[in-house]
């Protein structure tokens, strides 16, 4: 079966710690995008990527890294200097294109304490 | 700047009814798609259905359909015949269609919440 995958689901980090998030598509999309969700909010884009080795900032990357090295994964680091970690984040994947849907994944929950 | 705009925190339908999920949308592109997500108490993001601005007739699937009125720059989900499988947030999201640039960003709103009773 096609899809998205992330992993873990619940992810639990001290402060101060860099983590990294896992996604890996295997729908043969050339666009990743990695999204922040924070309780009674919509989606707010962190990081976006059109193709292999390429990708750009979205609205609220500062304090996120990401690499996109093959194009079934775009892992995102989530450094000590963002300021409130702790949030809901989902993964998706599009052809090129603006007409296309994206698809998600389903998300990991991180706790930073 | 792109804006979306989900006035409607919480609905409630009954079983079988149909129902109107707002949205309207803030945008100075001439060329932009809407689309709307089912977002389950999983966390995951399913896409329902998409309407893309120069359409003439509205989009459906299946029980979904999507109100579009560009004048008012309204996209309302209509979805009929209600199911309880159907309590779910629902985000309606926008971006435009040119601008290599800005093509991949998808503007949310902030949902609505709707939950179907018996």
């Amino acid at each position: 079966d096609g899809g998205i995958t992330q992993s873990p689901k619940y992810l639990f980090r001290k402060e101060g710690q860099n983590v990294t998030l896992s996604c890996e598509q295997n729908l043969n999309h050339d666009a990743m995008y990695w999204y922040r969700q924070d309780p009674g909010q919509g989606l707010r884009l962190i990081y976006y990527s059109q193709i292999v080795n390429d990708f750009q900032k979205g609205d609220i990357a500062e304090g996120y890294s990401v690499s996109r090295e093959k194009k079934e994964s775009f892992p995102l680091t989530v450094t000590s200097a963002q300021k409130n970690p702790t949030a809901f984040y989902l993964c998706a994947s599009s052809h090129r294109g603006s007409d296309y849907e994206q698809y998600f994944g389903p998300g990991t929950r991180l706790t930073v304490t | 700047a792109q804006k979306i705009t989900q006035t409607q925190p919480g609905m409630f339908v009954q079983e079988k009814e149909a129902v109107t999920l707002d949205c309207t949308y803030d945008t100075s592109d001439q060329s932009y798609g809407l689309f709307w997500y089912k977002q389950p108490s999983s966390g995951e993001m399913i896409f329902l259905i998409y309407q893309g601005s120069y359409d003439e007739q509205n989009a459906t699937e299946g029980r979904y359909s999507l109100n579009f009125q560009k004048a008012r720059k309204s996209a309302n989900l209509v979805i009929s015949a209600s199911q309880l499988g159907d309590s779910a947030m629902y985000f309606c999201a926008m971006r435009p269609t040119w601008g290599a640039g800005t093509a991949s960003k998808l503007t949310f709103g902030t949902g609505t919440r709707l939950q179907v009773t018996l």
